[in-house]
């Protein structure tokens, strides 16, 4: 596809429950990352990977979040035991790198809802 | 730690008249200040970006001012139309940080 795509575009959840949100950046692009989005809120950075380097997971909020990105390409943002404070849409977005400013191409997200 | 703000939440702004949107950083170290609009159930998306050796750039009805002296951003948007109605978020980057979003301004336009 021509832009990032995510899906689910909505999940609901039950308290508990363990959830797996997936994002295809575009292609070519090197960095990926992961932001979350509260109602009425800005955005929270969670987790950023640049090509093969170690991810910058300084922005995950607990331990519950975990996020891995196979070959380069797709990543997949896994919450376990969910709690109703994760409900936002998680955005994803990619980039090329070596730009000048980190221009990022989002997606358009995916709205969760934890019961 | 660092943060990235705005002055105003909401602006609403009459059809034709130009529009500002302000935000304040404090990172003086960012190498760049990029501006993305978010429309209603989308993802933000890049507007226009100013690197912190310039103090103005122009773009296509949009212009972004820089003051480093008092730490300040604004973007300018000429005869505002009803399609820039969205959530503006400015953003500072430097080098492999990742980007620091602001809380957004949402810009209403009145036809």
């Amino acid at each position: 596809g021509a832009g990032v795509s995510q899906s689910p575009s909505n999940k609901v959840t039950e308290k508990g429950k363990d959830v797996e949100l997936r994002c295809d950046p575009i292609s070519g692009h090197t960095a990926l990352y992961w932001y979350r989005q509260s109602l009425g809120q800005g955005l929270e950075f969670l987790i950023y990977f640049q090509g093969n380097s170690a991810p910058d997971k300084s922005g995950l909020p607990s331990d519950r979040f975990s996020a891995e990105r196979t070959g380069g390409s797709v990543s997949t943002l896994t919450i376990q035991r969910t709690q109703q404070e994760d409900s936002a849409v998680y955005l994803c977005a990619s980039s090329l790198l070596g730009q000048g400013a980190e221009k990022l191409f989002f997606g358009s997200g995916t709205q969760l809802s934890v019961l | 730690g660092e943060s990235v703000g705005l002055h105003l939440p909401t602006l609403s702004v009459q059809e034709g008249d130009n529009s500002i949107i302000n935000c304040a950083y404090s990172n003086s170290a960012s190498d760049y200040f990029i501006w993305y609009k978010q429309e209603s159930g989308k993802g933000p998306q890049f507007i226009i970006d100013i690197r912190s050796n310039m103090d103005k750039r122009q773009g296509q009805r949009v212009t972004v001012l820089l003051n480093k002296t008092v730490k300040h951003l604004s973007l300018q948007i000429a005869a505002t139309q009803p399609g820039d109605s969205a959530v503006y978020f400015c953003a500072e980057w430097s080098g492999n940080t990742p980007l620091v979003f602001g809380k957004g301004t949402r810009l209403s336009v009145i036809a």
